[in-house]
């Protein structure tokens, strides 16, 4: 079956503890990429990836880092997390050979205290 | 990328058609009109996409307007399932470009 998957799905941390996210799609694609959703605010992009070893900044980049390894992998890192960063992220992929369309993982829940 | 404009929320009656409008009225040309969904705090799923002529898929229908500057969304037979947001989002229809989500519509199913 054709999915992206995020793990972990839920996650409590405290402040300053280095955590990842991880984001793997089996569907070839090449493009992939991180959205974080908040109430009020809806989607917006963190980071994204045209490739592998291609990444670039999305409209809110700060307190994150990304690394694209291997095509299927794309890991959120939070360096040093701050209760700011409680939100509801996802991974998505598309395809280089269109229509473009993003497909979307199931989310990780993350709470910062 | 043009904006869209889309009511906040709607009801529809389970299996009866749901139809969704979205204005995009500052569209350009090689703007497509894209919809998709989001079950509650589920990922965004994809539902349908087009440029000027009408589309259909398993899941809906979309009806874009000959001067393209407003669309409808179908669902032919709305289920209790199918309550969600729903998004309609106007972009070109580029590799790698960021998706902008707005507020959507609430799409309530009622039995």
């Amino acid at each position: 079956e054709a999915q992206v998957t995020q793990n972990p799905r839920y996650l409590i941390t405290v402040t300053g503890k280095k955590l990842t996210v991880t984001c793997s799609q089996n569907m070839n694609h090449e493009y992939m990429s991180w959205y974080r959703q908040d109430p009020g605010l809806g989607l917006r992009q963190i980071y994204y990836s045209m490739n592998v070893e291609v990444t670039d900044k999305g409209d809110v980049p700060e307190g994150y880092k990304v690394s694209r390894k291997e095509k299927r992998n794309f890991p959120l890192i939070l360096e040093s997390p701050s209760p700011n960063q409680t939100s509801l992220y996802f991974c998505a992929s598309s395809s280089r050979g269109g229509p473009y369309e993003q497909y979307f993982g199931p989310g990780t829940r993350l709470t910062v205290t | 990328d043009a904006k869209t404009t889309q009511p906040p929320s709607m009801d529809c009656a389970e299996g009866r058609a749901a139809n969704l409008p979205c204005n995009h009225s500052t569209i350009s040309g090689n703007e497509y009109v894209y919809w998709y969904r989001q079950i509650h705090s589920q990922g965004p799923q994809y539902i349908i996409h087009g440029l000027k002529n009408n589309e259909t898929n398993e899941m809906a229908s979309l009806i874009i307007t000959e001067d393209r500057k407003s669309s409808t969304l179908i669902l032919p037979h709305a289920t209790l399932r199918d309550t969600a947001v729903y998004y309609c989002i106007v972009r070109v229809e580029n590799y790698g470009q960021n998706f902008v989500f707005g507020p959507g519509t609430r799409l309530s199913a009622l039995p």
